[in-house]
């Protein structure tokens, strides 16, 4: 079965620096990468994802890459702000009806 | 639109007790999810059910027994409750099947259960 590796398991960051989480994966036949946020308390949300027809996407101060090749795919946030505050999942999935394989997450602290 | 409800919120139950978390989602979506997470575990998947009528064991099953009700509701039972299934459980629902490639997740608030 699928197997996600995510790193760091902890972030800190000053406000306006950036951030950056690290997915590996091991299905070959994944081509589905979410990432979810999780803030203290509240249920995961689904912030971006992409899929392996593309390499980059952005969505306002949050970008994710893939490379399909390496099986990485990171999340980038940049200008960070505290209520960036989180915990972050990523997952991959062969899609369809396929289930989601999330990674361990990430707690990202972003300091005032 | 309500999205994903589950039931109840928070629920204590002693040893051998047994109890059914209820989830219902109205948004049209073929699969649905049962998760739980424990600190430094992450989410792990119970057990999922990709269509009405099909039902799937995932990562850690024993202990558990699910049914799909219908397309849309999934129920979680934990037949005699044990202090390792203290947990906060997600159910999730994906995937409308309309041709757009929608496979995101959209969580429940969640269920804290204590037992002790």
């Amino acid at each position: 079965g699928e197997n996600v590796e995510q790193h760091p398991s902890t972030l800190s960051v000053q406000e306006g620096d950036s951030a950056v989480i690290k997915c590996t994966y091991s299905d070959s036949a994944s081509n589905y990468f979410p990432w979810y946020k999780q803030e203290l308390g509240k249920r995961p949300q689904l912030i971006i994802d992409i899929r392996s027809n593309v390499g980059e996407k952005k969505d306002q101060r949050i970008a994710v890459t893939l490379n399909k090749t390496a099986k990485h795919f990171s999340l980038h946030i940049t200008e960070t702000q505290p209520e960036d505050s989180a915990v972050y999942f990523c997952a991959a999935s062969p899609g369809g009806y396929q289930k989601v394989t999330f990674g361990i997450g990430t707690k990202l602290q972003v300091i005032p | 639109n309500a999205g994903v409800t589950q039931t109840p919120k928070f629920q204590v139950l002693k040893t051998g007790q047994s109890m059914t978390l209820q989830c219902a989602q109205d948004m049209n979506h073929n699969s649905m999810y049962w998760y739980r997470q424990d600190p430094g575990m992450g989410l792990r998947l119970i057990y999922y059910s990709a269509s009405e009528g099909t039902t799937d064991k995932g990562e850690v099953p024993n202990g558990y027994n699910v049914s799909r009700l219908n397309k849309r509701e999934f129920s979680l039972r934990l037949e005699s409750a044990a202090p390792s299934q203290t947990s906060v459980y997600f159910c999730a629902s994906s995937y409308p099947g309309d041709g757009k490639a929608n496979y995101g997740y959209t969580f429940g608030s969640g269920t804290r259960l204590t037992v002790v």
